[in-house]
């Protein structure tokens, strides 16, 4: 099966500019999650779809920063407008409903690299 | 302050010896702990999931012990290969209201041939 795809691999956008990352989870995947991972820092959550519908959202970190997720299926994240700190590796990753236990393993992408100068 | 602390930035050791890596938390009563391995330009990958009422879980060369009197996860890989040099990462899932999984900043493996 193919696994989680993000795009672009890599962007490079000037301060104040507008970038959309995309995501297309593994299919059926009713669980989407972003991450990310600022230089030297450890990979933070920042939300998490179920479906269309954002089930936890406490980790974005302003409201420069708008995700959607029309229909279910893909996902984007949009940075508008981007500022120098907020370079660094957007990680996408889908899961499938909760286990019966609660246990929830991740399929990550291979992540969107954002540089901002 | 809730903290996920792994052992070191930097682990070598030399091919076919036994690696260990050591994940410690604060202030988290953890449902499940997982580990994950990354390789530069990629993303995360799953490799075993231990729950809290669990002691020790092992996958063919891997074996993982979670120690909630401690607060202590550690990962072991048996008979180390080159190929398993990467960033090792361990993640956190707290029994409170917030399910969401929390890294470690990872510590990268270095297996010397």
């Amino acid at each position: 099966e193919a696994g989680v795809t993000q795009f672009p691999s890599h962007s490079v956008i000037e301060k104040g500019q507008t970038v959309t990352l995309r995501c297309d989870p593994i299919s059926g995947h009713d669980n989407l999650y972003w991450y990310r991972r600022v230089m030297g820092k450890e990979i933070k959550f920042l939300l998490h779809f179920v479906k269309e519908s954002k089930q936890d959202e406490s980790g974005m970190p302003n409201n420069r920063f708008l995700a959607e997720r029309t229909g279910g299926t893909y996902s984007t994240l949009k940075v508008q407008p981007a500022e120098l700190e907020d370079s660094g590796v957007y990680f996408c990753a889908s899961s499938q409903s909760r286990l019966a236990s609660g246990a929830n393993v991740l399929t990550f992408g291979a992540g969107s690299r954002l540089t901002v100068l | 302050s809730q903290k996920i602390e792994q052992n070191s930035e930097a682990l070598n050791i030399q091919e076919g010896k036994t690696a260990t890596l050591t994940c410690n938390y604060t202030n988290y009563s953890p449902a499940y702990l997982q580990w994950y391995r990354q390789d530069p330009g990629r993303g995360p990958v799953f490799l075993l999931l231990i729950r809290e009422n669990e002691k020790e879980k092992r996958k063919e060369r891997l074996k993982v012990t979670f120690d909630t009197t401690l607060k202590q996860s550690l990962f072991h890989i048996t008979a180390s290969q080159p190929a398993d040099s990467a960033t090792y990462l361990c993640a956190l899932v707290s029994s409170g209201s917030a399910r969401q999984l929390t890294f470690g900043s990872g510590t990268q493996l270095t297996v010397l041939p």
